[in-house]
């Protein structure tokens, strides 16, 4: 059974930093593309970036590019979103989310990430 | 500021059918596979259909998915109180070179 667990989300200032990581298991883990898919309270989903199975591509939302970096450790069968110079707006439950031939395939529960002073 | 429009809201009685629209441009739906989701209440996205028309495992054929030009359709038939979510649509961005979703449909069983 495919299982996808984040973790690292809470409260944090605006201005400070976060990672959150998402632990795989079930599936091989190596062969698939990962994908961050947040919701801000209330909204609807948002795409953030997801990675290539070999960290050879990259991608990300334009809103986003150079706050946030994905990264993947295969070893580890882990993902993970550092976050920087978090904004009010960033406040959002973070979902990882498998992709398979293009399509994010299977979820996690995902962690909750509030951005206030 | 999604680039694929849903409507709002619909409706319908119990066993009747629902349809959502999904309207994209040719960056995105014009050009690449359309996905659904299905989320209930304090859950994570269920994926309901990839590939504009294809039904992952378990999910039953109540749900259907279609696309013509730069639109998609999510039909729902013999619709259940257990269908009261939210749905979106999604696809590939080749401009935006990134995933986008729909704005989500609020599906309620009357």
């Amino acid at each position: 059974e495919v299982q996808l667990v984040e973790s690292g989300g809470g409260l944090v200032k605006p201005g400070g930093s976060l990672r959150l990581s998402c632990a795989a298991s079930g599936f091989t883990f190596s062969s698939y593309a990962m994908n961050w898919v947040r919701q801000a309270p209330g909204k609807g989903l948002e795409w953030v970036s997801s990675i290539s199975s070999s960290s050879t591509s990259m991608y990300y939302v334009d809103s986003l590019k150079g706050r946030f970096t994905i990264s993947r450790d295969n070893g580890k069968n882990s993902l993970y979103l550092q976050m920087n110079s978090l904004r009010v707006e960033d406040t959002a439950v973070y979902y990882c989310a498998r992709e398979s031939a293009g399509t994010p395939d299977h979820w996690g529960q995902g962690t909750l990430v509030t951005v206030s002073s | 500021q999604s680039v694929l429009t849903q409507p709002p809201s619909v409706s319908a009685a119990p066993g009747q059918k629902v349809t959502i629209s999904c309207s994209g441009s040719s960056s995105n739906i014009g050009n690449n596979h359309v996905f659904w989701y299905q989320q209930l209440p304090g859950t994570a996205p269920k994926l309901l259909i990839y590939e504009n028309n294809k039904r992952p495992s378990g999910i039953p054929d109540r749900f259907s998915g279609s696309k013509s030009g730069t639109s998609a359709t999510l039909g729902i038939t013999g619709l259940q109180t257990g269908d009261e979510a939210d749905y979106y649509c999604g696809t590939w961005d080749s401009s935006l070179s990134g995933k986008v979703f729909g704005t989500g449909t609020k599906v309620t069983v009357l």
